[in-house]
């Protein structure tokens, strides 16, 4: 079975610039997240798609952070215009969503932001 | 708001030096409790799930505990290649299928 694919793997920008990160998610997994984590930190959730609708987008910073999941399979993640804080690795992680039953996430290597 | 406590920061161990890692958390309804490994450059590898209290979950070396306040992530007769960071995430009933996670612990397994 395919792992969660996300590209480019590795992006360095200016600060003010604008910056998309793509993810493929495990063939039939409905459920779809974006993770930020901070060096040293662990992953915090930025967003949550179920299918193709928003289930969870109250910790993204919606001035300059937007995310779409077109026809409810890939995704992608824009930050514009990036901030030196928001220098950080972009996990997107992906779940079958069992009702009632195990829901574990699965993560893709994730995509290393370096902001200049 | 949930939180999640990792200690210690950061462990070293000569191979089978057995040690524990463990997970605090404050939670409003605890769905689930969930261990990953992590390897520099890599995201996130899922070990474990653990639901209610007293459940326990073995994978090879590693065997995970919880109680009502924490877990306990258990490594018996450790290998190098079992260096890693480890990291606790907690899903609460009121946040839907958010993980909040810790800090991570860093494990380094010395030959």
């Amino acid at each position: 079975e395919a792992g969660v694919a996300q590209s480019p793997r590795y992006k360095i920008i200016e600060k003010r610039q604008s910056v998309a990160f793509w993810c493929n998610p495990i063939s039939g997994h409905a459920t779809l997240y974006w993770y930020q984590q901070i060096l040293g930190q662990g992953p915090k959730l930025l967003i949550q798609f179920q299918n193709n609708g928003v289930v969870d987008d109250s910790q993204l910073p919606k001035d300059r952070f937007s995310a779409e999941r077109l026809k409810g399979v890939d995704s992608t993640l824009k930050i514009q215009p990036a901030k030196l804080e928001d220098s950080a690795v972009y996990l997107c992680a992906s779940s079958l969503y069992r009702l009632g039953g195990d829901d574990e996430q699965y993560f893709g290597p994730g995509t290393r932001l370096t902001v200049t | 708001e949930d939180q999640v406590t990792q200690s210690p920061e950061a462990l070293r161990l000569q191979e089978g030096e057995s040690s524990s890692l463990n997970c605090s958390y404050t939670v409003s309804g605890l769905r689930g409790l969930f261990w990953y490994r992590q390897d520099p450059g890599k995201g996130p590898e899922f070990l474990f799930t653990l639901y209610s209290a007293g459940e326990e979950k073995e994978k090879e070396r590693l065997k995970a505990t919880l109680t009502k306040k924490e877990s306990f992530l258990h490594i018996t007769a450790p290998k190098p290649e079992d260096s890693a960071t480890y990291l606790c995430a907690v899903q609460a009933g009121t946040s839907g299928s958010r993980l909040t996670f810790g800090e991570g612990t860093q494990l380094t397994v010395n030959p």
